[in-house]
C-alpha cells in the first residue's frame, strides 16, 4: 500500500498564475478530501468525493478555486487565479467509507504565492 | 466560526510524565471524535477515536476522554515520550453530515528528555 500520493510536494508561483495540485488516493478507497491547513484556521475542508462525484464543496473558498475526480486514481484541485492569501499546505486524504472511518492523508503540497 | 477549538497552540512536558491535550467543540450534534498525530513534512495520522455512546476510550498509552455536557474532550498520553513531540488535532464528525471531519488549529507538543 503507497498511501496517498500528492504532487507535488512544494509549489511556488506568483500571484495570478494558475496552479494544480493533484493527488492519488488508496486504490480501492470511495471516499477522496481535500484539505487546507493555515496557522490561523487548522485544517479546513475544502471538498470532498464520493465515487468520483463531488459532495459537498461548501468549503471552496472562491469560485477560483475548483476540483475535479475524472477517475477513482485521480483527483485535482486547480486555483486560478492564485494569490499570496492562498499560501498555505494542501492535504488530499482518501478513506473506504465516511462517518466514522479513518481519513489517510497525504503528505501534502506546501504552495507558496509570491 | 470555528466548531472546533484547541485552545493551546502548544504544549511542553518532560519525558515521562503525563501530556493532557484538550479539545473544546460548539456543535451538539457531533457524535464522533478523533485525534490525528501530524509530524513535520508529514501528513496526519490516524492516533484514536471515541464514539458519543462513550465517555472513555483507551490504546496504550493514549486515552482520550469525552465529557458531552461540557462539549470536551481531551487526550491523554502516560508516559510521554520524546517521539510523540508533534502537532495534534482533534476532530469531529456527525453522521448527518455525511461524515465530513471537521478539525480544530491543532496544539504542538514538545516532549523533552
Amino acid at each position: 500500500d503507497a498511501g496517498v500520493i500528492q504532487s507535488p510536494r512544494h509549489e511556488v508561483t506568483e500571484m495570478g498564475q494558475e496552479v494544480t495540485l493533484r493527488c492519488k488516493p488508496i486504490s480501492g478507497h470511495d471516499y477522496l478530501f481535500w484539505y487546507r491547513q493555515t496557522m490561523m484556521r487548522g485544517l479546513e475542508l475544502l471538498i470532498y468525493f464520493n465515487n468520483n462525484v463531488p459532495i459537498d464543496d461548501s468549503g471552496m473558498p472562491e469560485d477560483r478555486f475548483s476540483a475535479k475526480m475524472p477517475n477513482a486514481s485521480f483527483s485535482t484541485l486547480k486555483i486560478q487565479p492564485s494569490e499570496p492569501r492562498d499560501s498555505a499546505v494542501y492535504f488530499c486524504a482518501s478513506s473506504s467509507r465516511t462517518y466514522n472511518s479513518p481519513l489517510h492523508f497525504g503528505n501534502g503540497t506546501r504552495l507558496t504565492v509570491t | 466560526d470555528q466548531q472546533v477549538k484547541q485552545n493551546s497552540p502548544s504544549l511542553s512536558v518532560q519525558e515521562g510524565r503525563i501530556s493532557i491535550l484538550n479539545c473544546d467543540y460548539t456543535n451538539s450534534m457531533f457524535d464522533y471524535f478523533l485525534w490525528y498525530k501530524k509530524y513535520p513534512a508529514e501528513g496526519p495520522t490516524f492516533l484514536i477515536s471515541i464514539s458519543s455512546i462513550k465517555d472513555k476510550n483507551e490504546d496504550g498509552r493514549f486515552t482520550v476522554f469525552l465529557n458531552k455536557s461540557a462539549k470536551h474532550l481531551s487526550l491523554h498520553i502516560v508516559p510521554s515520550q520524546p517521539g510523540d513531540s508533534a502537532v495534534y488535532f482533534c476532530a469531529a464528525a456527525t453522521y448527518n453530515q455525511g461524515g465530513k471531519l471537521i478539525f480544530g488549529q491543532g496544539t504542538e507538543l514538545s516532549v523533552k528528555p
